[in-house]
């Protein structure tokens, strides 16, 4: 039972570059999230989304894009990378709309920007 | 829009210690609350939860009630262990048809250490 995996667990970029972040869960879940985590701030959302085909912006979506290719994946996208996005990314994934239930989380990606 | 304010840390404690981890929230409607951990170099997992007033969530000796008229969700543990040291995440979701946010927003975190 995988749960909730992300590639890549690393990452360096440079100052301008592009990448996509790839998030995909098993568990039928409707609702997945991009969050980042730095020191003193806790856990920030950047993008959620509800349901396949629908997007909502968060707390810091700026620099980000998203696509929920499915049910089962969900990636974020950063077009031209910049030292502030330096950072850990983590998705995760829970039951649904109108569902109180916990999300679940993957393993986290740690992307450095120089 | 809904918020989650948790006592900062770090907290450091000696091991069988009592600890309490203060969790306070804004919200509409009536959210369910969580507690996630996270040990170093992973990521969060749930620790325990409630999702209506007076419920008490447990689990591994900890333990948090949701008090509405206090609006708070504090996290207890009665005597605390070397490998309870991690970051502990409070966090509230609120349901749509409770005119409220799916967005599951959190807290900053609090880092425990407990030293033998």
């Amino acid at each position: 039972n995988a749960g909730v995996t992300q590639t890549p667990k690393f990452q360096v970029l440079k100052t301008g570059q592009s990448m996509t972040l790839q998030c995909a869960q098993d568990m039928n879940h409707n609702s997945m999230y991009w969050y980042r985590q730095d020191p003193g701030m806790g856990l920030r959302l950047i993008y959620y989304s509800a349901s396949e085909g629908t997007t909502d912006k968060g707390e810091v979506p700026n620099g980000y894009n998203v696509s929920r290719l499915n049910k089962r994946e969900f990636s974020l996208r950063l077009e031209s990378a910049a030292p502030s996005q330096t950072s850990v990314y983590f998705c995760a994934s829970s039951g649904g709309t109108g569902e109180i239930t916990e999300a679940f989380f993957g393993q986290g990606t740690r992307l450095t920007v120089v | 829009g809904n918020s989650v304010t948790q006592m900062e840390g770090p907290v450091t404690l000696s091991e069988e210690a009592f600890l309490t981890i203060n969790c306070t929230y804004t919200a509409t409607g009536y959210p369910s609350l969580f507690w996630y951990v996270q040990y170093p170099g992973e990521g969060l997992q749930l620790l325990l939860k409630a999702t209506k007033a007076d419920d008490k969530g447990s689990n591994k000796g900890f333990e948090a009630t949701y008090r509405k008229e206090t609006t708070s969700f504090h996290l207890e543990k009665g005597s605390v262990q070397v490998s309870d040291s991690a970051v502990y995440f409070c966090a509230l979701r609120g349901g749509i048809s409770q005119g409220g946010s799916e967005k599951l927003v959190f807290g900053k975190g609090t880092k425990l250490t407990v030293n033998p």
